[in-house]
């Protein structure tokens, strides 16, 4: 079972602050990294699959960056919002038919 | 709309009594997969399949099966559900098994007593 790891485990941030959390995977055998937003009483929902090493992508305040060498990710968020209170889940492809390994997640709220 | 419907949202039933929960997706998607949530464990696959009649076992499949008859359907049957598999289940589905992003039914919690 590959170890896809992500901390910190929660997170308390103060409305207007901007905040980063971290994925780590295995550096071998990479194919894919994803990140999703996982909203209480919701499913979670995807924000960003990335594959090239050096990689970055954007979706308004949110946006992530991809390190495959040394096998890590980091997601950040701009000026922090309460509707960005929600689990925040990385989860790994190494390409096979097997899918994806999620990370146990990483519990942002967002104080007013 | 594009989405995976699954059903029912809330379950509580007896151990040994058979169950299914219903997964349909209308996005023509090749991939789809089932997984379980459980605190402090994270997302675990319990079944995945490629294509229809394809299906393989994930991380945790023991007193579980699939089926994958029809593109859009993808079934988990419980046959003699116990205890321990009390959980919060979710259905996925995606164009592939990595490379594009999966779309999650809406959970399914089931309680098990």
């Amino acid at each position: 079972i590959l170890n896809v790891e992500q901390s910190p485990q929660s997170l308390h941030v103060q409305e207007g602050d901007s905040t980063n959390f971290t994925c780590s995977f295995p550096s071998s055998n990479f194919y894919a990294l994803h990140w999703y937003r996982w909203e209480t009483a919701k499913s979670p929902e995807a924000l960003f699959v990335m594959t090239l090493n050096g990689d970055e992508k954007k979706k308004g305040r949110i946006s992530a960056t991809l390190n495959t060498k040394e096998g890590y990710s980091y997601l950040y968020i701009k000026g922090s919002q309460p509707e960005d209170s929600a689990t925040y889940l990385c989860a790994f492809s190494g390409g096979g038919a097997d899918g994806l390994t999620f990370g146990k997640g990483t519990h942002l709220i967002i104080q007013p | 709309e594009a989405q995976v419907t699954q059903n029912p949202r809330y379950l509580i039933t007896v151990t040994g009594k058979k169950l299914t929960v219903t997964c349909s997706q209308n996005m023509n998607h090749e991939y789809m997969s089932w997984y379980r949530q459980d605190p402090g464990l994270g997302l675990r696959q319990i079944y995945y399949s490629m294509n229809v009649e394809v299906t393989d076992k994930g991380d945790v499949p023991e007193g579980y099966k699939v089926s994958r008859k029809e593109k859009r359907n993808f079934p988990l049957i419980l046959e003699s559900p116990s205890p321990n598999q009390t959980s919060l289940y979710f259905c996925a589905s995606s164009l592939s098994s990595g490379l594009y992003g999966y779309t999650f039914g809406s959970g399914t919690r089931l309680t098990v007593v």
